[in-house]
């Protein structure tokens, strides 16, 4: 009965450096979300996957920002070339999927800092 | 933009006391859900409430929606020091997408002093 898992939960880099944070999903929950937190701050929508459907990245804020889900399981959000305001915590989020209410049962967070 | 919008930023009370949260909200809506927050990490849901349900209760917590007036509000009553934290409200929008996004409002800081 594992819930949604994020790895590493701190990360510190440099100024330049990329970054990958992974989510591993509850189990059979086809959807999967992002989200990005600022200090003292509401979430921010990143990018979001359904099942096989192309991902709705509208959330993204650069071109640095990537995101995969393999398998329709793992996924891994990278960061490419850091900058000091990409430094929050980076939340995931799974849910049963479309046809659901739609909670959405959320990971620890793995908190980037970016020197 | 963020769709949801708290108020107030943040609520000091002490135990015992009743906690009232507002989220207001832009567009039409599936459903309104409210997560705890503790400590900046992970988010707990703790309530969903459907756009034809105008309230509903979990333990200490009662929700109300108003679609008129595109707002909730979370009250949690007889509130303990453990009930410290923040509290989001977040919206299931109608549009047509085939995706379901929840967008999460601004937040409600809460301090419960013993």
């Amino acid at each position: 009965g594992a819930g949604v898992s994020q790895s590493p939960s701190n990360k510190v880099t440099e100024k330049g450096k990329d970054v990958e944070l992974r989510c591993d999903p509850i189990s059979g929950h086809t959807a999967l979300y992002w989200y990005r937190q600022s200090l003292g701050q509401g979430l921010e929508f990143l990018i979001y996957f359904q099942g096989n459907s192309a991902p709705d990245k509208s959330g993204l804020p650069s071109d640095r920002f990537s995101a995969e889900r393999t398998g329709g399981s793992v996924s891994t959000l990278t960061i490419q070339r850091t900058q000091q305001e990409d430094s929050a915590v980076y939340l995931c989020a799974s849910s049963p999927g479309q046809g659901t209410d739609n909670e959405q049962f959320f990971g620890p967070g793995t908190r980037l800092t970016v020197l | 933009s963020q769709q949801g919008e708290e108020d107030p930023q943040a609520l000091s009370i002490q135990e015992g006391e009743n906690a009232t949260m507002n989220c207001s909200y832009k567009t039409s809506i599936n459903n309104l859900q409210w997560y705890r927050q503790n400590s900046g990490r992970g988010l707990v849901h703790l309530i969903l409430i459907r756009s034809n349900e105008r309230e509903k209760h979990s333990g200490r917590l009662r929700v109300t929606l108003d679609t008129s007036k595109k707002s909730s509000s979370l009250l949690i009553t007889a509130s303990r020091a453990a009930d410290t934290a923040s509290y989001f409200c977040a919206t299931d929008g109608t549009e047509n997408t085939g995706f379901q996004k929840l967008v999460f409002g601004t937040g409600t800081r809460l301090l419960v002093s013993p």
